[in-house]
């Protein structure tokens, strides 16, 4: 039971590019949805995360979208750049148990 | 301040032996947990702990076993190593509540033979 769906697999954009990358979730507990950024030979960071209370969040050129009717989230890089190349997990998290589970992630390559 | 600290970061284990991945952070977080990576599969919980001397299952816990004697450290023990434990180990911590943010180690890569 694959409880957050993660696609597209890969992806290639262009330098400037826009990088979409979209996640379903399956539980409707879950109340706190981060992403993670992993670079080559290195362990996963938070870049961005949002909880259902809200819409969107922006944080420079990295925006969550959230549709809670939908289960849906999304993360928007806006002016793609070869240093975003890396893999993108989304996850999931459900209060009071701290258990974070993971989109099967995206590998993204920005080509300059 | 080191963080999240793994170790070994490679290692080549023949079928049927055993062996322990050290985990340890400096960061007094209460919450710690175990991933694999296996390609196109994500991250999978292996097992977490909530504090010292409490821990529980996660997604894919058969074959594995850990302790969490102290709040720094939490090793993941390998009992009898099957090729299907070939994968990349993380290691990750949480202060809890309402910090959610999780942070990782480098990373163990293990290779069953």
């Amino acid at each position: 039971q694959q409880q957050v769906k993660q696609s597209p697999q890969s992806l290639i954009v262009q330098k400037g590019g826009i990088s979409i990358i979209n996640c379903a979730y399956e539980n409707t507990a879950f109340d706190y949805f981060p992403w993670y950024q992993q670079f080559p030979g290195k362990g996963p960071a938070l870049l961005i995360a949002i909880r259902p209370d809200v819409s969107e969040k922006k944080e420079g050129r990295f925006t969550i979208s959230f549709n809670k009717s939908a289960k849906q989230f999304s993360l928007h890089i806006m002016d793609s750049q070869p240093g975003d190349s890396a893999t993108y997990f989304c996850a999931a998290l459900r209060g009071g148990y701290n258990k974070l589970i993971f989109g099967a992630g995206t590998r993204l390559a920005v080509h300059p | 301040n080191a963080g999240v600290t793994q170790t070994p970061k490679f290692r080549i284990l023949k079928i049927g032996q055993s062996m322990t991945l050290q985990c340890t952070q400096d960061m007094n977080h209460n919450y710690m947990y175990w991933y694999r990576q296996d390609p196109g599969m994500g991250l999978k919980l292996i097992y977490y702990s909530v504090g010292a001397g409490i821990t529980d299952k996660g997604e894919v816990p058969n074959g594995y076993n850990v302790s969490r004697s102290t709040t720094e450290d939490f090793p993941l023990r390998l009992e009898l190593a099957a090729p299907s434990q070939t994968s990349v180990y993380f290691c990750a911590s949480s202060l809890g509540g309402s910090n959610t943010e999780a942070f990782f180690g480098q990373g163990t890569r293990l290779t069953v033979v």
